[in-house]
């Protein structure tokens, strides 16, 4: 079946680091790819999408370019901010209704 | 602000209650969606409607059950519940079929569960 995996966190970095967090995943066909973002107490927010090969999901700074060949969706940010702290989910869909999330990565960013 | 509404926000009830959560949008989604979080955990499907009929449940107890009165409104229905189910339920909202051409799913901030 489907799986997403994700590094583990916690992430600290400072303020204005640059930011990776690592995505791979197995399916089979040709799946949608997702980063969601999860604020403390709220839900999760779509942060960006790529729906196929080298594709690249761009959205507030973070970007996530889809590598069919390395079967990875990684995150970036050139230089995060404090506000930027949450947990980031990402997912995939391959079309039959369901998300296959990661089990998250908790990114801190300490002035 | 998000544009799935979640009431409550927060239930406290106890093993023998019964209480109702509800999920509100109004973008047209035909396809809604009923997940479990637990603390550090990703969230766990438990149910999708599509056109307002139930298309997927992920063997969920009986004592959840779901409800869609129309293509705007989601309830999950609590009833009999156990201390383990206390956690952060979210209802989610697509336009299509979660995945389909890229349809992303647009969530609720969620209704914290706790069971005594």
């Amino acid at each position: 079946g489907d799986s997403v995996t994700q590094m583990e966190g916690p992430v600290t970095l400072s303020e204005e680091a640059f930011l990776t967090i690592n995505c791979t995943y197995t399916a089979t066909g040709y799946p949608s790819l997702f980063w969601y973002v999860q604020y403390p107490g709220e839900g999760l927010q779509l942060l960006l999408k790529a729906t196929k090969a080298d594709d690249k999901g761009s959205n507030k700074g973070f970007e996530a370019t889809y590598r069919k060949e390395t079967t990875s969706f990684h995150l970036e940010k050139g230089s995060v901010q404090v506000s930027d702290s949450a947990v980031y989910f990402c997912a995939l869909s391959g079309g039959y209704q369901k998300v296959t999330f990661g089990t998250g990565t908790k990114l801190q960013v300490i002035p | 602000d998000t544009e799935v509404t979640q009431t409550p926000k927060h239930l406290v009830m106890g093993m023998t209650n019964k209480k109702s959560l509800k999920c509100e949008q109004h973008m047209g989604h035909r396809a809604m969606y009923w997940y479990k979080q637990k603390a550090k955990k990703p969230p766990e499907l438990m149910f999708v409607y599509s056109y307002e009929k139930l298309s997927i449940n992920e063997s969920v107890p009986s004592r959840f059950s779901p409800e869609c009165p129309n293509s705007s409104l989601l309830n999950l229905h609590l009833h009999a519940l156990q201390p383990e189910d206390s956690a952060l339920y979210l209802c989610a909202s697509s336009q299509g079929l979660a995945g389909g051409l890229g349809q992303p799913q647009h969530f609720g901030d969620g209704t914290r569960l706790s069971i005594l």
